[in-house]
């Protein structure tokens, strides 16, 4: 069963702690992207990598990081610099990062709320 | 700066009513268009796309979405909503330029039974 996985679900960490958030993706995709969902906010790019070992910033790259050592797992680390970390953050792959293979698959989302 | 905009944060509507959503797109060379959603609980899904050829574009559920290059819209419209079509509808566009998509803010679709 091909898909994206993200893990966990729901996860609750206290102030000042960083925290790593597991995404999967058995699709054989290039790219793997990190969005953060506020409400009204629609989804804010955070980091996106187009292959192995590469990555870059998106638009709210500040206080997060992530690393991409094998082409199915791209995990995201909220950092404690992350000023306001509570939020749903969203895992998303495809083929390519370009042209009309560029169609995005999303994973579940893990909710993350800082306390 | 490339953005979507998404005019209606919140459309509430009856069954069998027709439903449009508006979106609009900054000018940045060719663009590919995508139209999301997002049912309560459930994982973003692709609703219908646009990549070339005909403007007017049919994706599941009875949407269909067209592309007016002239008014950088790539408007979402059904002719009759049902209750289960309450959701999270986002409107999105890559430019052939740039590697990532820019999603808009959403719109909240609720259906009175």
């Amino acid at each position: 069963d091909g898909g994206i996985t993200q893990s966990p679900k729901y996860l609750f960490r206290k102030e000042g702690q960083n925290v790593t958030l597991s995404c999967e993706q058995n699709l054989n995709h290039d790219a793997m992207y990190w969005y953060r969902q506020d409400p009204g906010q629609g989804l804010r790019l955070i980091y996106y990598s187009q292959i192995v070992n590469d990555f870059q910033k998106g638009d709210i790259a500040e206080g997060y990081s992530v690393s991409r050592e094998k082409k199915e797992s791209f995990p995201l680390t909220v950092t404690s610099a992350q000023k306001n970390p509570t939020a749903f953050y969203l895992c998303a792959s495809s083929i390519q990062p370009l042209g009309p293979l560029n169609e995005q698959f999303f994973g579940p989302g893990t909710r993350l709320t800082v306390l | 700066a490339q953005s979507v905009s998404q005019h209606n944060h919140h459309v509430i509507l009856s069954e069998a009513a027709s439903l449009e959503l508006g979106c609009n797109y900054s000018y940045g060379g060719t663009v590919n268009l995508f139209w999301y959603v997002q049912y309560p609980g459930q994982h973003l899904q692709l609703l219908l796309k646009y990549f070339s050829g005909d403007p007017l574009v049919k994706g599941i559920k009875g949407f269909e979405a067209e592309f007016i290059k002239s008014k950088f819209s790539f408007n979402l419209r059904k002719p009759s909503v049902q209750w289960s079509d309450t959701a999270e509808y986002f409107c999105a566009v890559t430019y052939s330029s740039a590697s990532k998509i820019i999603f808009g803010s959403g719109t909240r679709l609720s259906i009175r039974p």
